[in-house]
């Protein structure tokens, strides 16, 4: 199985609203990522997951709240966004290692009101 | 900072020509991966080179890894409608962390049937 699962496929939500994105592997990966993708933009790394510990955060601002509960399972709390977060949020799982592909789940498409 | 750099941003072909895509990073890489990524898809890995002068095939898709490991290339042979998508280049974060990749800005590439 080299499927990562992403829920909801979309959301939308109003900026006093507080949600979770959810991240799904079984692929025994030890790295987990958040990406945040704006239209026609690369990628844009937020926060790394090593052995589920944080082990990069790219300076993202605090109302983004990651957690990982196990080695399958990555979380993504969403509280305050402003409007200019609504963007593709892709989750990705690695063996670990940037020598290592990424597997991209199909991300969540938020838009937030 | 380290920059990774892609060109064309943009290329429109007729289908069965072919198409180029190049990727250029400032600094030295110990390998580099390929993504793909359809309109309204998410990144899908196609190939990683590690080693200097590394050439490697995939049906009609050429990949390049320059000597000096600084540059790389894409080459699709007779382009499809299929081959419609972004071309992404990555490369590892050399600056602080194992687990970083640092995308390129991408290639468009638009296939007229």
């Amino acid at each position: 199985d080299t499927e990562v699962t992403q829920t909801p496929k979309h959301l939308v939500m109003g900026m006093t609203n507080k949600k979770s994105l959810k991240c799904e592997q079984h692929m025994g990966h030890r790295a987990m990522y958040w990406y945040k993708q704006k239209a026609k933009k690369p990628p844009e790394l937020m926060f790394v997951y090593s052995y589920e510990k944080l082990s990069i955060n790219e300076s993202v601002p605090s109302r983004f709240s990651p957690e990982c509960p196990n080695s399958s399972l990555l979380n993504l709390h969403l509280h305050a966004l402003q409007p200019e977060d609504s963007a593709l949020y892709l989750c990705a799982s690695s063996l670990g290692g940037a020598g290592y592909e990424q597997y991209f789940g199909p991300g969540t498409r938020l838009t937030v009101t | 900072g380290q920059q990774v750099m892609q060109i064309p941003q943009y290329q429109h072909v007729q289908e069965g020509e072919d198409f180029t895509t190049y990727c250029n990073s400032s600094t030295t890489l110990s390998n580099i991966q390929w993504y793909k990524q359809r309109p309204g898809g998410h990144p899908v890995f196609l190939i990683q080179l590690v080693k200097s002068g590394e050439v490697k095939k995939q049906k009609r898709l050429t990949f390049q890894f320059g000597e000096a490991k600084k540059n790389s290339s894409l080459h699709i042979t007779a382009t499809q409608t299929t081959d419609v998508g972004t071309y992404f280049c990555a490369g590892p974060w050399m600056k602080t962390s194992y687990d970083k990749v640092i995308f390129g800005p991408g290639t468009s590439l638009s296939v007229i049937p």
